[in-house]
């Protein structure tokens, strides 16, 4: 199956510094998603993004079907940040439909 | 709009007994998704239903059954429940195939 690869697994950072996020994958995708996991455990999306560009406030995310890879950007980042970020996709020609394969995340925490 | 919603949302259970965790997807939505968070393993993907009937299934035993009903909202057993069955379990629901999903809070599970 295809394989979801984020990097880095942990990042600490001060409040107000940005950060970017990168999520590598194996195989054409029609679907990608970025999601915020709070640490209660909810997950929030972030972005719907299988191409192009998008931003949403101090979030942005990139990504590069061609190239397979996704970038995530937080700006001016605040303690509420903190959390672990997931990249998930769906394999384009899949027939497993609504089958999102999760990457491992990427834990961030920032201080004040 | 009213978000996903799943209950209980905490459950304590048992080796060997038998559990049914609920889910209530957006109004509208007429897909289910259910998903497995372990520390070890990650996310990880268990079934998909749409319009009452199953279209994709993880690699899980069959002790993990899932169902749903006419009015989209879903149910997943787990039968003769183990310890590694520990976990957070997530629904999220969509409008249509490759789009956003929306995930629900969890349904924290805890097996003696």
């Amino acid at each position: 199956g295809i394989q979801v690869e984020q990097s880095p697994p942990d990042l600490i950072l001060q409040e107000g510094a940005n950060s970017t996020l990168r999520c590598n994958f194996s195989d054409s995708v029609n679907n990608l998603q970025w999601f915020h996991q709070n640490p209660w455990g909810q997950l929030i999306n972030l972005f719907y993004i299988p191409s192009g560009t998008k931003q949403n406030g101090r979030l942005s995310a990139t990504t590069v079907a061609t190239e397979r890879y996704s970038l995530l950007y937080i700006s001016s980042s605040q303690t509420t940040d903190s959390g672990v970020y997931f990249c998930a996709v769906v394999a384009r020609g899949s027939n497993s439909g609504y089958a999102l394969n999760f990457g491992k995340g990427t834990s961030l925490l920032v201080t004040p | 709009k009213a978000g996903v919603t799943q209950t209980p949302r905490y459950l304590i259970k048992t080796r060997g007994q038998q559990v049914t965790l609920s889910c209530s997807p957006i109004s509208g939505h007429r897909s289910v998704s259910w998903y497995q968070q372990t520390p070890g393993q990650g996310l990880q993907f268990l079934f998909e239903y749409f319009s009452e009937t199953q279209r994709n299934k993880g690699n899980f035993p069959g002790r993990f059954s899932g169902r749903q009903f006419s009015n989209s909202r879903s149910e997943m057993n787990v039968s003769t429940l183990e310890l590694g069955d520990s976990a957070l379990y997530l629904c999220a629901s969509s409008s249509q195939r490759q789009e956003t999903q929306y995930f629900g809070p969890g349904t924290r599970l805890l097996v003696l």
